[in-house]
């Protein structure tokens, strides 16, 4: 079976502060993904990787970088975190294809920023 | 554009079957379910490739209609076990493995 793991399942940070989460998947799984959970709007991506050092910017990138320098693990960084990023984060890998993989997602981190 | 689910909510009782429809405003070239339980990882129930197939997991199965641009899912003699968020994603852009997701249909299932 597919492992993707998050480094934390609970966090609290401070405003300002740059907050690394980071993300392991163990079934050499070429795309990688960073998903924004919040009550009433689904999922959002934030960033995607499809290999090693490649990325592209999902639907609300603004606020956050990502770092892919091993292809098992996908790094999402706050810069400089705010209040309103305080959400649900969930972390995906799938195998390269054209639409016809799924995604298997880890089990999340809730991030609180103060 | 995302993907719009309905409805947004439904409570059931054992036994009872429901419908839960992802409706896009742009051509589909896929259509992927999830399932997220209560404070887990969402999980992947089956994707939908061609206009017209059907597929089914247990009791839980989906068509995909490529002319109306939706797709539904059918859970019959619903379960405890499949309370929880249902997502429909579909690609962003045609064939490729980067999906928007729907704002999710919550269902309840009570004894």
């Amino acid at each position: 079976d597919v492992k993707v793991t998050q480094s934390s399942r609970y966090l609290v940070k401070r405003t300002g502060e740059k907050v690394f989460l980071e993300c392991v998947q163990d079934m050499d799984h070429e795309n990688m993904f960073w998903y924004r959970q919040d009550p009433g709007l689904g999922l959002r991506l934030i960033y995607f990787s499809y290999d090693v050092k490649m990325k592209e910017k999902g639907d609300i990138p603004e606020g956050y970088s990502v770092s892919r320098e091993k292809k098992e693990r996908f790094s999402l960084i706050l810069e400089s975190a705010s209040t309103n990023q305080t959400s649900m984060y969930l972390c995906a890998s799938s195998s390269l294809g054209r639409a016809d993989q799924p995604q298997h997602f880890g089990d999340g981190t809730r991030l609180s920023i103060l | 554009q995302q993907p719009v689910q309905s409805p947004q909510a439904v409570i059931l009782r054992e036994g009872e079957d429901a419908v839960i429809n992802c409706s896009s405003s742009k051509a589909l070239y896929s259509v992927h379910w999830y399932r997220q339980k209560h404070g887990e990882a969402p999980v992947f129930l089956m994707i939908l490739l061609k206009g017209g197939e059907q597929k089914g997991h247990e009791k839980i199965s989906a068509s995909f209609n490529e002319k109306k641009q939706q797709s539904s899912l059918y859970l019959t003699a619903s379960q405890l076990s499949y309370s929880g968020t249902y997502f429909c994603g579909t690609p962003v852009g045609g064939a490729t493995n980067k999906l928007i997701f729907g704002t999710g249909t919550l269902l309840a299932v009570q004894p």
